[in-house]
């Protein structure tokens, strides 16, 4: 079973519109930890953020948000007043802590196209 | 800040072939991790090391095999090369087992099979 699944494959906006990128989640653990990275047409992993699963607090950074809701295993991000620059694919992953050794699962990726 | 290096970054073979990939951890980190992504797909958990030991398995061919050194490097060993084996590898590394949520990616290593 997908343990991180992020239904939107693709997406679509014109510049300076809010876009969210949906993440769910599915573990048994009570402790994890859920990431965003964003990937260029480059290839890199750009690492955007970390989520702790005691930390339900939600985060502001720049035009970047994340909404973290475990009653619903949601870990959904938002970009305000997109821009070209963001258009890159998005991955969602979940790493769990029930092993030392924690392997990430990432979910399929959105790729976002941002245009002028 | 130092960070993961993988060389090489891009690598051409042809089928049949064999080829190495290296990763060089974070200094002090001692787990490293190997992903594999093929194109439009997400990374895939290939293996993983820790103090020189493999720590976990994934979806790793036969074909494939991978170890880490006494300086923590590691290297990804690819024999009998196919058409499906082009993708991007990266490399991640961590610290001690317990804090192996803050993992660390290398930029990656892109090989082509042709």
């Amino acid at each position: 079973a997908q343990k991180v699944t992020q239904a939107q494959t693709e997406i679509s906006v014109v510049e300076k519109e809010d876009v969210t990128l949906d993440c769910v989640y599915e573990t048994r653990d009570t402790t994890y930890y859920l990431f965003w990275y964003k990937q260029p047409p480059s290839g890199e992993l750009v690492f955007l953020i970390r989520r702790n699963s005691f930390d339900e607090q939600n985060e502001i950074s720049g035009r970047y948000s994340w909404n973290f809701q475990k009653s619903t295993s949601s870990f959904n991000f938002t970009i305000t007043a997109s821009q070209v620059v963001d258009s890159a694919v998005y991955f969602c992953a979940l790493s769990e802590a029930l092993y030392n050794f924690n392997k990430f699962y990432f979910g399929s990726g959105t790729k976002l196209n941002v245009k002028p | 800040a130092a960070g993961v290096i993988q060389s090489p970054r891009h690598l051409i073979k042809e089928k049949r072939e064999t080829a190495t990939l290296k990763c060089y951890p974070i200094p002090r980190h001692d787990t490293v991790y190997w992903y594999q992504q093929g194109p439009g797909q997400d990374p895939q958990f290939l293996i993983s090391f820790y103090e020189k030991m493999q720590s976990d398995k994934g979806s790793i061919p036969d074909r494939f095999s991978a170890q880490q050194f006494s300086d923590y490097h590691s290297e990804l060993n690819m024999s009998s090369l196919e058409l499906g084996d082009s993708a991007l590898y990266f490399c991640a590394s961590s610290g001690a087992g317990r804090s192996s949520y803050e993992q660390y990616f290398g930029p990656g290593t892109r090989l082509t099979v042709t």
